[in-house]
C-alpha cells in the first residue's frame, strides 16, 4: 500500500464549478501537507502548503487538513479553464536540520470545459 | 530571478548505457533533491544533497547515484540502463538552514522542467 492515496482520475467538470480533489495518507509522522499543480511539459509548482490540521485559503483555493483522519482536501472556486493540469498532494515530515523528502500522490489530472 | 535549470532537456539512450543528468538550483539554494517521474509510480524521490553531501534517500538501486558540487549543482547519474528508467527525472532546489533552534520547518521546494529520459 502506497503511502499516500490519491484517486488519478481524470477529472472532468464545467467552467465556474467547485472542484474537490482529496489525499489520504498512512504515515503519521507527516507534518507538513502541500498541493503542487502541474501543466504538461512543466515541472511541478507549489499552489499551498499547510502545517499540521486546519485550513488554509489563497484566492479562489482552500486546502484542508484532517489529521486525525489522515486525509487532505483542496477545493478549487470559480474553476477556470487555465486551472485544467495534473494536482498533485504532497507531504513531508522536515528534521531540524531542514532535510525534508516529499512523498507525492498519484496525480489527479483535472480538465475544466469552457 | 532565475529558476532552476536541468540539461538536457530530452534524451534518448539504449538499455546498458549510462547517463548523467545536471541541475542548477536557484542562486542561494543550497540543497537539492531529484525525483522520478513515471505514469505508474507518480513523483518518487530519489536523492537529496546538501553542501557536498547527501543526506537524504529513496529506495532506488544503487544504479542511481549523484553528487553536489561546492556552487551547488547537482548530477545524477544513471548506470546499466533498463527499459523501466524511462521517465521524467526533476531536480528541485530549496533554502534550507542548519541547526534550527526550536525545530524546523518547511521550505518550499522549486522544481525544474525535468529531463524527458527514453531507453530504448
Amino acid at each position: 500500500q502506497k503511502e499516500v492515496e490519491q484517486d488519478p482520475g481524470p477529472l472532468s467538470v464545467p467552467e465556474g464549478a467547485i472542484v474537490s480533489l482529496n489525499c489520504t495518507y498512512s504515515n503519521s509522522a507527516f507534518q507538513y501537507f502541500m498541493w503542487y499543480r502541474q501543466y504538461s511539459r512543466k515541472g511541478p509548482e507549489l499552489l499551498m502548503y499547510t502545517y499540521s490540521s486546519g485550513n488554509k485559503e489563497d484566492g479562489r483555493f482552500t486546502a484542508q487538513v484532517d489529521k486525525s483522519s489522515k486525509y487532505i482536501s483542496l477545493f478549487i472556486r470559480d474553476s477556470q479553464p487555465s486551472d485544467s493540469a495534473t494536482y498533485l498532494c504532497a507531504m513531508t515530515t522536515v528534521t531540524v536540520q531542514g532535510a525534508q523528502k516529499l512523498v507525492f500522490g498519484q496525480g489527479t489530472r483535472l480538465t475544466i470545459n469552457p | 530571478k532565475a529558476g532552476v535549470t536541468q540539461t538536457p532537456r530530452y534524451l534518448i539512450k539504449t538499455r546498458g548505457q549510462q547517463v548523467t543528468l545536471s541541475c542548477s538550483p536557484i542562486s542561494g539554494h543550497r540543497s537539492v533533491s531529484w525525483y522520478q517521474q513515471t505514469p505508474g509510480q507518480g513523483l518518487q524521490f530519489l536523492f537529496e544533497y546538501f553542501s557536498e553531501t547527501q543526506r537524504n534517500k529513496g529506495n532506488f538501486p544503487g544504479r542511481f547515484s549523484g553528487r553536489q558540487f561546492s556552487n551547488s549543482r547537482s548530477e545524477m547519474n544513471v548506470s546499466t540502463l533498463e527499459l523501466g528508467d524511462s521517465a521524467l527525472y526533476l531536480c528541485a532546489s530549496t533554502r534550507t538552514a542548519l541547526g534550527l533552534a526550536g525545530g524546523s520547518r518547511y521550505n518550499e521546494q522549486f522544481f525544474g522542467p525535468g529531463t524527458r529520459l527514453t531507453v530504448l
